[in-house]
């Protein structure tokens, strides 16, 4: 089967612009989440969605961040505007509905200058 | 809320046997399960826990105790290869499944 799908891999921007990222998960996997892990940490979850619901947000920087999952299969993640201190990689998971037996995309990794 | 403490880093040698220990505090709890991060790349699912007790799965094994909040990753027969981090996370029952990252555990295995 097709793995976890990300998009861009890098992306070099400047504090204060914005950025997207776009995951497709394993199809049929009703569980997305998206995780950002700062070097030399674990992941930490941003947003959680089953389907196209959200069910955990509470790590979710929302003055800044947002995400969406239409039709309960792609997601974006945007960042506006972007501070220093979101460089980062941005993990996509996604699971089959609750197994928590997560698979990760290849993530993209988010440098701000 | 949930905290997870492993070690940060290890060091073995090739053919070696090495224990990587977890340990949680959380509420709804629901299971526990190890990753295996490359660097630069993404976790990939080792192991997953539920009940009390070993699990075998090769030259990798995971133990986990319920009542201490603990549990333990080992590895046999260590390959260069298997230079990576260790994460540890936590499975929780807050309404929904969700699933908490320790910090990882780096290990280098030397020749």
């Amino acid at each position: 089967e097709a793995g976890v799908a990300q998009s861009p891999r890098y992306k070099i921007i400047e504090k204060r612009q914005s950025v997207a990222f776009w995951c497709n998960p394993i199809s049929g996997h009703a569980t997305l989440y998206w995780y950002q892990q700062i070097l030399g940490q674990g992941p930490k979850l941003l947003i959680q969605f089953q389907n196209n619901g959200v069910v955990d947000d509470s790590q979710l920087p929302k003055d800044r961040f947002s995400a969406e999952r239409l039709k309960g299969v792609d997601s974006t993640l945007k960042i506006q505007p972007a501070k220093l201190e979101d460089s980062a990689v941005y993990l996509c998971a996604s699971s089959l509905d609750r197994t928590n037996v997560l698979t990760f995309g290849a993530g993209s990794r988010l440098t701000v200058l | 809320g949930q905290n997870i403490d492993q070690p940060t880093e290890m060091t073995a040698t090739e053919g070696a046997i090495v224990q990587i220990n977890c340990t949680y505090q959380t509420s709804g709890f629901n299971g526990l399960f190890w990753y295996q991060q490359h660097a630069g790349e993404a976790p990939t699912f080792l192991s997953y826990n539920v009940l009390d007790g070993l699990e075998e799965k090769g030259r990798f094994s995971s133990f986990l105790s319920r009542s201490k909040g603990y549990s333990y990753l080992l590895l046999k027969e260590l390959q260069m290869k298997d230079s990576a981090s260790y994460l540890c996370a936590v499975s929780m029952n807050t309404g929904f499944q969700k699933l908490v990252f320790g910090t990882g555990t780096r290990l280098l295995v030397s020749p």
